[in-house]
């Protein structure tokens, strides 16, 4: 089967930088996923790492250590509208080309 | 707007009864998934279809069934409802097959409230 773990709630002001980590474990991994969703809408993609490394979207970034079955969303220059919950997912073997979520981060980003 | 659309966007029943649920992917699009979202919990893996096929189960329970017709849309059918399956539920769709992706594109989902 498959598990992830991420942190339940983070806060932050504005302008800060934050980074939500998030450490899995399947089997036949083959990348790491994230994902916002607002309040009760869709979740939308952000960024997917195959490779170890820091992807870099904007103001937000991605890491992955497949050794270290871990990786992180590092959001910069936080804004009011990036609060929201954020998941990280993984693709497996198990799973097919399905997703599966961890159970979110909820981000509050204060003025 | 995703491309990905989802009806109904609200639905209110009661215990026992059965619902169906559909998603139209986007256009092109030949892989279909749904996802439950229980208040406060993540998404819960389902379903997949590709091409009218089914291809990988989740945690979807016997009382839940799916299919994708010909036109690629889907259906997501519960029944002998139970107060505990009111949640939102998603269909995502996607374009490849191959494990060298991860988006997914969700539609905005259709609350179900089960009294």
């Amino acid at each position: 089967g498959q598990s992830l773990e991420q942190p339940s709630e983070v806060t932050a002001v504005e302008g800060a930088i934050v980074q939500i980590n998030c450490t899995y474990q399947t089997s036949g991994f083959y990348g790491l996923s994230w994902y916002q969703q607002h309040d009760g809408g869709a979740p939308t993609f952000l960024s997917y790492n195959a490779l170890d490394g820091l992807e870099e979207t904007g103001r937000f970034s991605s890491f992955l250590s497949r050794s270290d079955s871990y990786g992180y969303l590092l959001l910069q220059e936080l804004q009011m509208k990036d609060s929201a919950s954020y998941f990280c997912a993984v693709r497996d073997q198990q799973a097919g080309t399905a997703l599966i979520f961890g159970k979110g981060t909820t981000l509050s980003v204060s003025s | 707007d995703s491309g990905v659309t989802q009806t109904p966007k609200h639905l209110i029943t009661a215990t026992g009864q059965r619902v169906t649920l559909r998603c139209s992917p986007r256009s092109g699009d030949l892989s279909v998934y749904w996802y439950q979202q229980s208040l406060d919990q993540g998404l819960q893996f389902l379903i997949q279809y590709y091409n009218g096929e089914e291809r990988a189960k989740g945690n979807i329970l016997e009382r839940f069934s799916a299919q994708q017709f010909p036109d690629l849309h889907s259906e997501l059918n519960l029944s002998s409802l139970e107060l505990g399956d009111s949640a939102l539920y998603f269909c995502a769709s996607s374009v490849v097959t191959g494990p060298n992706t991860g988006e997914l594109f969700f539609g905005e989902g259709s609350r179900l409230t089960v009294l």
